[in-house]
């Protein structure tokens, strides 16, 4: 099983929601990361966890507030989000601490906010 | 800070034909890994080709090839036979050596959009 799958593929919420972004591999990763991926732009980084633990957090505005119940499964909690936060929300995973692995991403949740 | 960069935005090729899409990247690193990922539209990510910098030799994959240059800091894609499929948004990206906390980080670059032309 080479697959990471995301929940829920599309999402659309208004600015006073709370929502829940769902991430999860069964390949044994134990570092999985979440990105945020705007039309015809490059992902960018927002968090990594590494065996459970965040070990980076790239300035995110505290609205987006990542977990990692267990070593497969990554969740993205969103409360008042902003409209310019629509994006595709992207996760992956990677072995470590094994040099040689590519990431592996998932397809993505497409959030919209209104 | 690492980075990468891609100067075409936007590419074209004949089907059948071959394309060489391009990638440079700053790092004061020695120990780092490269890849091409691939972005099919509406489609999920995925990797196209990885090359280790301590290895000379270019990595290849089927009709995928890299021409990779580490005193340059290039690293260009090649795309044999182009196919209807291939058609997608293409990403360079770099990972830097691993952190103290073991984690990696990738650096993408702005990706450049592949047509194949029927």
């Amino acid at each position: 099983d080479t697959e990471v799958t995301q929940t829920p593929k599309h999402l659309v919420m208004g600015m006073t929601n709370k929502k829940s972004l769902k991430c999860e591999q069964h390949m044994g990763h134990r570092a999985m990361y979440w990105y945020k991926q705007k039309a015809k732009k490059p992902p960018e980084l927002m968090f990594v966890y590494s065996y459970e633990k965040l070990s980076i957090n790239e300035s995110v505005p505290s609205r987006f507030s990542p977990e990692c119940p267990n070593s497969s499964l990554l969740n993205l909690h969103l409360h008042a989000l902003q409209p310019e936060d629509s994006a595709l929300y992207l996760c992956a995973s990677s072995q470590v601490p094994q040099p040689t692995y590519e990431q592996y991403f998932g397809p993505g949740t497409r959030l919209t906010v209104t | 800070a690492q980075t990468v960069t891609q100067s075409q935005p936007e590419m074209s090729v004949q089907e059948a034909e071959t394309v060489t899409l391009s990638c440079t990247y700053d790092t004061s690193e020695s120990d780092y890994y490269l890849f091409w990922y691939k972005q099919p539209p509406s489609r999920q990510m995925i990797l196209v080709i990885r090359q280790e910098a301590y290895k000379q030799q270019n990595a290849t994959e089927n009709r995928f090839s890299v021409n990779f240059q580490k005193a340059a800091k290039s690293f260009s894609l090649k795309i044999s036979d182009s196919q209807l499929g291939d058609a997608a948004m293409y990403f360079c990206a770099y990972r830097s050596p691993r952190s103290t906390s073991g984690t990696y980080k990738y650096i993408f670059g702005t990706g450049t959009r592949l047509k194949v032309l029927a």
